[in-house]
Parts: structure tokens; C-alpha cells; sequence
């Protein structure tokens, strides 16, 4: 079974521009997670899914940031416009549905470096 | 508000050396405790997990107690490879509908051969 996927695995962009980070999670677990980690931080939730709503987006920095799972399989999360601080390694979680302390599977992360 | 707090690295080990990693947390009511663990170029792992106070969480000679006096959970390993080379993060999650995990910072862990 293939485990969560992330795509791209690094992206270098410039200030102000847009970038979309995608992530596959296993087949079959409705609950989706976004995680980051900003250099030298903790990784901080930001948001959850299950299936296509938006269970907590509490962990969201602000409205430049959009994430989607629509037909509840794959999501996407958009940054924009980027900033600086925005850097870091973006991680993406999956889980079985039902109960609260299913393992989340975590990807191998997208590394994004805003110029 | 729940954190956790781990030892600041990196932390460099010859192989066969002892390990420590600390961890300490601050949670209301008695969260589930966990150690993650992100190889080179790979996702993060889980690593193992204690759900009660006095639970061991055991996994590849690694092990951890939950030790709810002291709020701890510090990770041990008797004898380190070079191939435990990553880093380790130390983590929470709460016992209620709030699905998110808190994570430490990470301690980034060399093994020199």
C-alpha cells in the first residue's frame, strides 16, 4: 500500500509569487492533516479534513493561505502571496476514519524556501 | 496552553553508546505521548507511544515512560547504530475531539561509527 505522497518535494519561489503544494494521502483515510515546520521550530498544525469539510483550521497563519480537498481525496494548500516567513517544511498527515486516536501517516514533506 | 520541550541538539554518539533524549510536556488532563522519528530524505515516523501514566512504549530497542509525576517522557536507547542517525521528535496528542498533535522542535541525533 502507498504510503501519503506530497508533491513538489522542494520549491524555491520568490516573494509575492504563488505556490501550491499538493498531497495524496493512503487510500481510504478520510482524515487529511496539514502540519509545518518553520526552521529551527516545532512543526504546527494547521489544519484538518475529514473528507471534503474542514474539521479545525485553527492552526491556519492567515487568509494567504487556502487549502482544499474537494471529492475528499487528494488537497491542495496554496500560499499567496508567499512571504518570507512563510519557509519551511510543509507536512501532510493521513488517518483512518472513526476513532479520535488512529495513527496519523505522515509524507515526506515539501521544503519551500521563499526568496 | 499544551507543549512540549526536548532537548536542544544535535546530539553526537559514537556507536554502542547509550542514549537520552529528554522531554518534558505541559497538557491538561493526560494527553497521549508520543516519539516521532524523520530518517534522512524520508516523512516523519512514528517511533513509539505510552497512552497512560506508567505506559513503556518499546520499538527498535528504543523505549520511553510515560511519567506523569514529572510530566516526562524521555526517549533511551542502550546501544545506538549509525543507521538511528535522524531526528526525533518528541510529541503530544489530547484526549478529547482536538485531533492535533504537538510536537517538540525535533533533536537532530548523529552516530559516528
Amino acid at each position: 500500500e502507498a504510503g501519503v505522497t506530497q508533491f513538489p518535494s522542494h520549491s524555491v519561489i520568490e516573494k509575492g509569487q504563488t505556490v501550491t503544494l499538493r498531497c495524496d494521502p493512503i487510500s481510504g483515510h478520510d482524515n487529511l492533516y496539514w502540519y509545518r515546520r518553520v526552521m529551527g521550530k516545532e512543526i504546527k498544525f494547521l489544519l484538518h479534513f475529514v473528507k471534503e469539510s474542514k474539521q479545525d483550521e485553527s492552526g491556519m497563519p492567515n487568509n494567504r493561505f487556502l487549502a482544499e480537498r474537494t471529492g475528499g481525496t487528494y488537497s491542495t494548500l496554496k500560499v499567496q502571496p508567499a512571504e518570507l516567513e512563510d519557509s519551511g517544511v510543509y507536512f501532510c498527515a493521513s488517518s483512518r476514519p472513526g476513532r479520535l486516536m488512529n495513527e496519523q501517516f505522515f509524507g515526506p514533506g515539501t521544503r519551500l524556501t521563499v526568496l | 496552553g499544551n507543549s512540549v520541550t526536548q532537548m536542544e541538539g544535535p546530539v553526537t554518539l559514537s556507536e554502542e553508546a547509550f542514549l537520552t533524549i529528554n522531554c518534558t510536556y505541559t497538557a491538561t488532563g493526560y494527553p497521549s505521548l508520543f516519539w516521532y522519528v524523520q530518517y534522512p530524505g524520508e516523512g516523519l515516523q512514528l517511533l513509539l507511544k505510552a497512552t497512560k501514566a506508567d505506559d513503556k512504549g518499546s520499538n527498535k530497542g528504543f523505549e520511553a515512560t510515560y511519567r506523569k509525576e514529572t510530566t516526562s517522557f524521555h526517549l533511551e536507547k542502550g546501544s545506538v547504530q549509525v543507521s538511528d542517525s535522524a531526528v526525533y521528535f518528541c510529541a503530544l496528542k489530547k484526549r478529547n475531539r482536538d485531533d492535533k498533535i504537538i510536537f517538540g522542535k525535533g533533536t537532530r541525533l548523529h552516530i559516528l561509527p
